[in-house]
């Protein structure tokens, strides 16, 4: 049940560009967007529910193809202070209330 | 600003103790939820509780039980500690389910059991 993402890892270089993908096997209602930066909190990102529209957050947006259950994090320009783990959290239709979170994606932005 | 704390960042414990990890929200949030991160295998939901004294089991509940008597707080009960379960162990909260607005984390409590 736990959402795959790739890749597992990347590194840019400042301003460049990057895609994490998620993707399930269920039917998904809504995928959530957290980012981690080491020793810290998982922080949210955003949210994008069955329906809606592509969200966007600064130079980092996301959509969500209801069709594939599959969810692209797209950030733009990379800056330094994007680096961290991100990860994609999946709730399943018929799984009322219960996000479950992929292994996650280490992204690192070097000067 | 919204705070999840967690009583401990690290904690050292020995096979077999009983292990008690608390979460305190300030925000009067109904939800709440504790995960376990390990590397490769991200976020895997424990227990959660949408309610004081309601708990739902998550997706590895097995060696742990929960506890919630009052709204802000979520205790984390290892009943017999054991070394796999050595982990970094984190506390959320969100005002109603996920469906709803985001969750908030802790700072998470780095557990070793010996």
């Amino acid at each position: 049940q736990q959402p795959v993402q790739s890749p597992q890892a990347v590194i840019l270089r400042e301003g460049e560009d990057a895609v994490i993908n998620c993707s399930s096997s269920k039917a998904l209602y809504s995928v959530h967007w957290y980012r981690q930066k080491h020793g810290e909190a998982p922080v949210f990102l955003m949210i994008l529910l069955k329906g809606g529209e592509q969200k966007g957050h600064d130079k980092i947006s996301a959509s969500f193809n209801e069709k594939k259950q599959q969810s692209s994090l797209y950030l733009t320009a990379s800056q330094l202070s994007y680096s961290g783990t991100y990860f994609c959290g999946t709730e399943m239709e018929t799984s009322y209330d219960k996000v479950i979170f992929g292994p996650g994606t280490s992204l690192s932005v070097i000067p | 600003d919204v705070k999840v704390t967690q009583s401990s960042r690290y904690l050292v414990k020995r096979t077999g103790e009983k292990v008690f990890l608390e979460c305190v929200q300030d925000m009067d949030h109904e939800n709440m939820f504790w995960y376990r991160q390990d590397p490769g295998l991200g976020l895997r939901l424990i227990y959660f509780s949408y309610d004081v004294k309601m708990k739902e089991k998550g997706d590895i509940p097995e060696g742990y039980s929960v506890s919630r008597e009052k709204k802000e707080r979520f205790s984390l009960i290892l009943e017999s500690a054991s070394t796999n379960q050595t982990s970094m162990y984190l506390c959320a909260s969100s005002l109603w389910m996920f469906r709803g607005p985001e969750a908030f984390f802790g700072q998470g409590t780095r557990l070793t059991v010996v």
